[in-house]
């Protein structure tokens, strides 16, 4: 079935360094890709989407781009700050069967340090 | 603040007993979700509504059911509960598919 393998954390940087979190897929057909996010005693929330080959998602200063050929979905940052301490959630939708459910990676911690 | 509110925020009970869950999804939203968190498992796909109709199911146990009202609110029930059953349980919903899914706040059910 589809499945979503993200890199183990947890991840911990300084204020302003370059996050890369990796996220690779395995599907069949074309899912869309999401990186959700999870605040501290929050739900999730989504932060970027990607709906096909090439497309780049972009948010608050994240961006992941949805490659076909390797079949990643990279979350990407320039220069995290303390706020961005969270758990990051790679995502596919997976529409087999008439559902349209969402098939999760097992999370990353990000700690940004000051 | 998605739209999606569930309650209760919190429970906690005893085992080989009986919970129910709550979920109003966002206006307009006619696909409902339910998903289970734990530390060992992850985000886990438990079962799908879409205007009052079961769509597909995942992972969802026999002691566990869920249904969607004609008002579009959900509930999932949880019976004969055990130590393992104590997780994080979110509702989401959405537009349409393959949009994205919004999430509610989720209820932490400890089971002791």
């Amino acid at each position: 079935g589809n499945s979503v393998t993200q890199m183990e954390g947890p991840v911990t940087l300084s204020e302003e360094a370059f996050l890369t979190i990796n996220c690779t897929y395995t599907a069949t057909g074309y899912p869309s890709l999401f990186w959700y996010v999870q605040y501290p005693g929050e739900g999730l929330q989504l932060l970027l989407k990607a709906t096909k080959a090439d497309d780049k998602g972009s948010n608050k200063g994240f961006e992941a781009t949805y490659r076909k050929e390797t079949t990643s979905f990279h979350l990407e940052k320039g220069s995290v700050q303390v706020s961005d301490s969270a758990v990051y959630f790679c995502a596919l939708s997976d529409t087999q069967g008439g559902s349209e459910k969402l098939v999760f990676g097992k999370g990353t911690k990000l700690t940004v340090n000051p | 603040d998605s739209g999606v509110t569930q309650t209760p925020k919190h429970l906690i009970t005893a085992t080989g007993q009986r919970v129910t869950l709550r979920c109003s999804p966002r206006s307009g939203d006619l696909s409902v979700y339910w998903y289970q968190q734990s530390l060992d498992q992850g985000l886990q796909f438990l079962i799908q509504y879409y205007n009052g109709e079961e769509r597909a199911k995942g992972n969802i146990l026999e002691r566990f059911s869920a249904q969607q009202f004609p008002d579009l609110h959900s509930e999932l029930n949880l019976s004969s509960l055990e130590l393992g059953d104590s997780a994080l349980y979110f509702c989401a919903s959405s537009v349409a598919p393959n949009t994205e899914a919004f999430f509610g706040q989720g209820t932490r059910l400890t089971v002791v």
